[in-house]
């Protein structure tokens, strides 16, 4: 059970928009922690989705929660999605469940 | 360009201690803001973080497994090491490092990250 929810699954069709959301609690996202989400294909390591580096990727955050949205979806976007923060409670680092991308 | 190696046994029989070693490149553990954190996957299954070391030596573990573990770094050997003892089928996963940057914000909120990571390095727990 992981501190931070993720829905298992989201799809959507090339060239279109989805969003992944992350649910957490006033002891990790909700106190202001920083919310940072990576990508990871089949069998390598994950690694750091920085916004900016691709204007088809965004993080976004309100109150509890936090969201990772990506526009124009390419079949390379295909991949597990993690969303990780802080939690004052846990004092450590706590990741989501994770979301697998389907491009249709 | 930041790189870290896993290194260790794949294969653990149940009850013994894992020791598994991070051996890193293009950064200092004694840089401020720096760490090195030790994060695990079973197979199919999320992301879980084990253990953090930073450059002060400060520790911090995840709560539900801080009684088997112990994180120590060797930062003339540019390494971080960390061990699990009382190993069960359970832990079988994939144990990855990164390394970890963190600094506060003016309220108190944490910012921090883990990038790079190593490739990661499966370890089994079977008799």
């Amino acid at each position: 059970q992981s501190v931070l929810s993720q829905p298992p699954s989201v799809s959507g069709a090339p060239g279109q928009r989805v969003t992944i959301p992350c649910t957490g609690s006033s002891s990790n996202i909700g106190a202001g922690h920083d919310v940072h989400w990576y990508q990871q294909f089949p069998g390598t390591a994950p690694k750091l989705l920085i916004s900016g580096s691709s204007n088809r990727f965004s993080g976004s955050k309100s109150g509890t929660s936090a969201s990772l949205a990506i526009t124009g979806l390419q079949a390379e976007d295909e991949a597990d999605y993690y969303c990780q923060s802080y939690d004052s409670s846990l004092s450590g680092v706590v990741f989501g469940g994770g979301t697998k991308l389907t491009v249709l | 360009q930041i790189t870290l190696k896993e290194s260790g046994p794949t294969l653990v029989e149940p009850t013994q201690t894992l020791t598994l070693t991070c051996t890193f490149s293009g950064f200092s553990l004694t840089t401020t803001g720096v760490g090195v954190g030790w994060i695990r996957q079973p197979p199919g299954t999320a992301l879980e973080w084990l253990a953090l070391i930073y450059w002060d030596d400060d520790k911090s573990y995840s709560p539900s497994l801080k009684s088997r573990l112990t994180i120590t770094k060797d930062t003339s050997k540019n390494q971080v090491v960390l061990t699990m003892t009382n190993m069960d089928p359970v832990d079988t996963a994939t144990y990855y490092c990164a390394h970890f940057i963190y600094y506060y914000g003016s309220s108190g909120s944490q910012y921090n990250w883990f990038d790079p990571w190593g490739q990661g390095t499966l370890v089994t727990v079977s008799s």
